[in-house]
């Protein structure tokens, strides 16, 4: 079965700092792009960053940019999140997410989602 | 940035009952819009692709059409499982954008 499993949540102060991680399995991970995908509590779904298969294609939300950072290990088979500056507005679970059938290009709908990671930004 | 707005943002139903919604987005999106089902503390499935081909596994009660800027969920029999909140999405263009949601309840 497809797999994708969130891990780097937590209780992290304004202005602090966290590495999200998603490891892949079951699939040829470098055969498709990744995305992260946040939900407030109680909010609906926003879109915060894309990477392409070979990682060398990546595109952020302007809400992020400039404080977050998108990445891969291929040869681990897992993608990364890298979340700086944090604040209050950024609570949120954090899913990461499989394009359905491409590593660049135009994005497809994203057909696996891992089971999330919470991050709550609070002193 | 393409803004999708979803409508109703909720609706009453009963088991059995065809329920219709709607994502406008702002701009065309040609036919990179797909449909998500979301239960409470789960992550999102998706139903529908590229607005009207059916996912893998989904059952054929759930039917989508559409394209440029004007796209429909179709559910023709609603079941207990349906209840959840669906979510539209473009892929169209970055920032790629979600609609707010339609939350279905029972009636």
């Amino acid at each position: 079965e497809v797999q994708l499993l969130e891990s780097g949540g937590g209780l992290v102060q304004p202005g602090g700092s966290l590495r999200l991680s998603c490891a892949a399995s079951t699939f040829t991970f470098r055969n498709y792009a990744m995305s992260w995908v946040r939900q407030a509590p109680g909010k609906g779904l926003e879109w915060v960053s894309s990477i392409g298969g070979d990682g060398g294609d990546t595109k952020y939300a302007d809400s992020v940019k400039g404080r977050f950072t998108i990445s891969r290990d291929n040869s681990k088979n897992t993608l990364y999140l890298e979340v700086n500056s944090l604040r209050a507005d950024d609570t949120a679970v954090y899913y990461c997410a499989k394009d359905q059938f491409r590593a660049n290009g135009r994005f497809d709908a994203f057909d696996i989602w891992g089971q999330g990671t919470m991050v709550t930004v609070s002193s | 940035d393409i803004q999708m707005t979803q409508s109703p943002s909720s609706l009453s139903a009963s088991v059995g009952d065809r329920v219709t919604f709607t994502c406008r987005a702002s701009q065309s999106v040609s036919t990179y819009l797909h449909w998500y089902q979301q239960k409470p503390g789960k992550a999102p499935k998706v139903l529908i692709y590229s607005a009207s081909s059916l996912q893998s596994g989904v059952p054929s009660r759930f039917s989508g059409s559409g394209s440029g800027t004007d796209f429909t969920l179709t559910i023709s029999s609603l079941q207990p499982e349906d209840f959840a909140t669906y979510y539209c999405q473009q892929t169209y263009s970055v920032p790629l954008t979600f609609g707010q949601g339609t939350k279905v309840e029972i009636k």
